[in-house]
């Protein structure tokens, strides 16, 4: 299973955009990237999800560069309800377990 | 539509004993995957289970067994409890005949005294 990197924490104020990349260098051709989010004490929520170049939905963007060896998670205008945790995940979702990593603490401040 | 639901949502025991935990999957998916997820931790996958098999497992002693029944809900059984089985446990649905994302659950916190 492709391992992850992502940044521990990171910090935000209400209308900005932030932007979690996540290093996946033995990503495999099948692979697909995944993003979730998670409150304390709730299970993750499915937030976007991508195969390569740019995909977009109604709460995030995804960025992927064409080696597919990172990927960026765009949230447009924060607010403080998107204090969370994030998670990157690669793999093929659904059939297969999922492989969390320790995630990024995103801390959106007034 | 009901999501994933799970019971209970918080649960106390005593080491040593017996557990077991209970999960409805979102309606229409038929694949139920079960995490553990100690505090500050991502979570972790114990197993996966599809018409009524275990599918898949990760790296969890046989003290972690499950079952999933014809309407496709599951049970999560955790024998001879350690006071590190205390965590948040989380079962997530998909479907598996689509590369669908997984619905997780709200947990159930299970604490070992």
């Amino acid at each position: 299973l492709a391992k992850t990197t992502q940044p521990i924490s990171m910090d935000s104020y209400e209308g900005q955009e932030v932007n979690i990349t996540c290093s996946h260098n033995n990503i495999a051709t099948n692979d697909y990237i995944t993003w979730y989010q998670q409150f304390p004490s709730q299970g993750p929520r499915f937030i976007i999800q991508g195969y390569k170049t740019k995909v977009t939905n109604e709460v995030a963007s995804l960025f992927i560069p064409a080696d597919r060896k990172s990927s960026t998670l765009s949230l447009p205008r924060v607010s403080l309800s998107d204090t969370a945790v994030y998670y990157c995940l690669v793999g093929y979702t659904g059939r297969r377990a999922l492989t969390f990593g320790s995630g990024t603490r995103l801390q959106v401040q007034p | 539509d009901a999501g994933v639901t799970q019971s209970p949502t918080h649960l106390i025991k005593t080491r040593g004993q017996q557990v077991t935990l209970r999960c409805s999957p979102k309606s229409g998916h038929d694949t139920v995957s079960w995490y553990q997820q100690a505090l500050g931790q991502g979570p972790q996958f114990i197993f996966q289970y599809y018409e009524e098999e275990e599918r898949q497992r990760g790296n969890f002693p046989d003290r972690f067994s499950g079952h999933q029944f014809p309407n496709y809900s599951s049970e999560l059984n955790v024998n001879a409890l350690l006071l590190g089985d205390s965590a948040l446990y989380l079962c997530a649905s998909s479907l598996e005949q689509l590369n669908t994302e997984a619905f997780f659950g709200q947990g159930t916190r299970l604490t070992v005294v």
